[in-house]
């Protein structure tokens, strides 16, 4: 059973700050890397994508992805409380049919 | 509308009977898929659709689970005999092709009593 697993948390920033969210996954052979934000009560949404080793930058948003570790990361700097929402981390599957989602990891930043 | 649509928004139902619920793509995607999520949960990838080729079912947790997607656009889920951990919220997602870019729709809420 391929697995992403999250920290649930939650994770607690004050504004301004930057917020960590890491993932790690089980299936060494994947290839393909994605950050969804899903509000309360909303749909999840995507947010970043990432498929080599290194950093990739959004605007106030990295991604980080190793796959010699089998991890992958979201920073967001400069947090607001609009970014309160829970982060799931996504693996596609190697047959390219299927997204793997981990459980999330619930962001609250204060004001 | 342009973006991805669900029907019902909301289901209750009695155990042992049939649902059926509709999933309306995006204009143009040729992917579908379809997730559900229970409280506390992550996302549980069902199955998915690709233009004409045949839909990976492997998410499908039993026999009771069929979808089918008519014309390469309208999807419907069917659950028969529904039991109360089929409670959920089932997602539908449409994409232009490329993997992991999904278009989530907003869900329909379904609850067995």
């Amino acid at each position: 059973q391929k697995e992403v697993e999250q920290n649930s948390g939650p994770l607690s920033v004050p504004e301004g700050a930057i917020a960590s969210l890491n993932c790690t996954y089980s299936d060494r052979g994947s290839q393909s890397f994605f950050w969804y934000r899903q509000y309360s009560g909303k749909s999840p949404e995507l947010i970043m994508s990432i498929y080599s080793n290194g950093d990739k930058e959004d605007g106030r948003f990295t991604a980080q992805l190793n796959k010699a570790s089998q991890y992958v990361s979201l920073l967001i700097r400069d947090s607001q409380p609009s970014d309160s929402a829970t982060y799931l981390c996504a693996v596609a599957n190697q047959a390219g049919t299927a997204l793997i989602f981990g459980k999330g990891t619930t962001l609250s930043v204060s004001s | 509308g342009a973006g991805v649509s669900q029907s019902p928004s909301n289901k209750v139902t009695e155990k042992g009977k049939d649902v059926e619920l509709r999933c309306d793509p995006i204009s143009g995607h040729t992917a579908l898929y379809w997730y559900r999520q229970s409280l506390g949960q992550g996302l549980e990838f069902l199955i998915y659709f690709q233009g004409n080729s045949a839909p990976d079912k492997s998410g499908l947790p039993s026999d009771r689970f069929s979808a089918e997607r008519t014309g390469g656009s309208v999807s419907t889920l069917t659950i028969q005999r529904t039991q109360q951990e089929d409670s959920a919220v089932y997602l539908c997602a449409s994409s232009p092709g490329l993997i992991g870019e999904l278009f989530f729709g907003e869900g329909s809420r379904l609850t067995v009593l």
